[in-house]
């Protein structure tokens, strides 16, 4: 268990829809970055927050959003769903800045659109 | 250009022998973080050993070792003792600082490595 937790785990929706993935990062941890896995994309990076803020942009479609809040936690809005958008979307975190930090992930969410 | 290679897509290796799964990075970077990471069928992505680029001796952790050969920029993971449980996709990660100063995580392809009992 890596201490990063998502939900929901299981995710079924139609082309179109709206959905929000959450995650929570590791006690500690002010970074937290979102990946989507697909099988022809391979580990994409989307975005990174770092203690509230946006840190980094990585391939992060206009449909998609994403916020860390408050109390660290961070959630990816996915809109205007289509069939590509099918993937394994994890989150990770990291305790800060250094390049040392250890990148921790999160179990994943496995989004698939009908 | 790639800055993670991981040129082999599939590797067998029986079970208890060891197994090294290649890795090349490119950088220009002195300082620069090198992470190994494994995925199960299950799909979690696994923490398995980290290597800094000042580091003089090689990372190990249990069974697993990372041979890094700086001045050829490869970080080869070392299995020793293969365990069925060792069956799942390995992949290759560097970190380094860019212009902005954000640092990023390159990830290699991956290689998938089943254990034959």
């Amino acid at each position: 268990d890596s201490g990063v937790t998502q939900t929901p785990k299981h995710l079924i929706t139609a082309t179109g829809q709206r959905v929000t993935l959450r995650c929570s990062p590791r006690s500690g941890d002010l970074s937290v970055y979102w990946y989507q896995q697909s099988l022809d994309q391979g580990l994409q990076f989307l975005i990174q927050y770092y203690n509230g803020e946006e840190r980094a942009k990585g391939n992060i479609l206009e449909r998609f959003s994403a916020q860390q809040f408050p109390d660290l936690h961070s959630e990816l809005n996915l809109s205007s769903l289509e069939l590509g958008d099918s993937a394994l979307y994890f989150c990770a975190s990291r305790k800060g800045g250094s390049i040392t930090d250890t990148q921790y992930f999160g179990p994943g969410t496995r989004l698939t659109v009908l | 250009a790639q800055k993670i290679t991981q040129t082999q897509p599939g590797m067998f290796v029986q079970e208890k022998e060891a197994v090294t799964l290649d890795c090349t990075y490119d950088t220009s970077d002195q300082s620069y973080g090198l992470f190994w990471y494994k995925q199960p069928s299950s799909g979690e992505m696994i923490f398995l050993i980290y290597q800094g680029s000042y580091d003089e001796q090689n990372a190990t952790e249990g069974r697993y070792s990372l041979n890094f050969q700086k001045a050829r920029k490869s970080a080869n993971l070392v299995i020793s003792a293969s365990q069925l449980g060792d069956s799942a996709m390995y992949f290759c990660a560097m970190r380094e600082v860019d212009q902005t100063g954000a640092n990023n995580l390159f990830f290699g392809t991956g290689t998938r490595l089943t254990v034959i009992p």
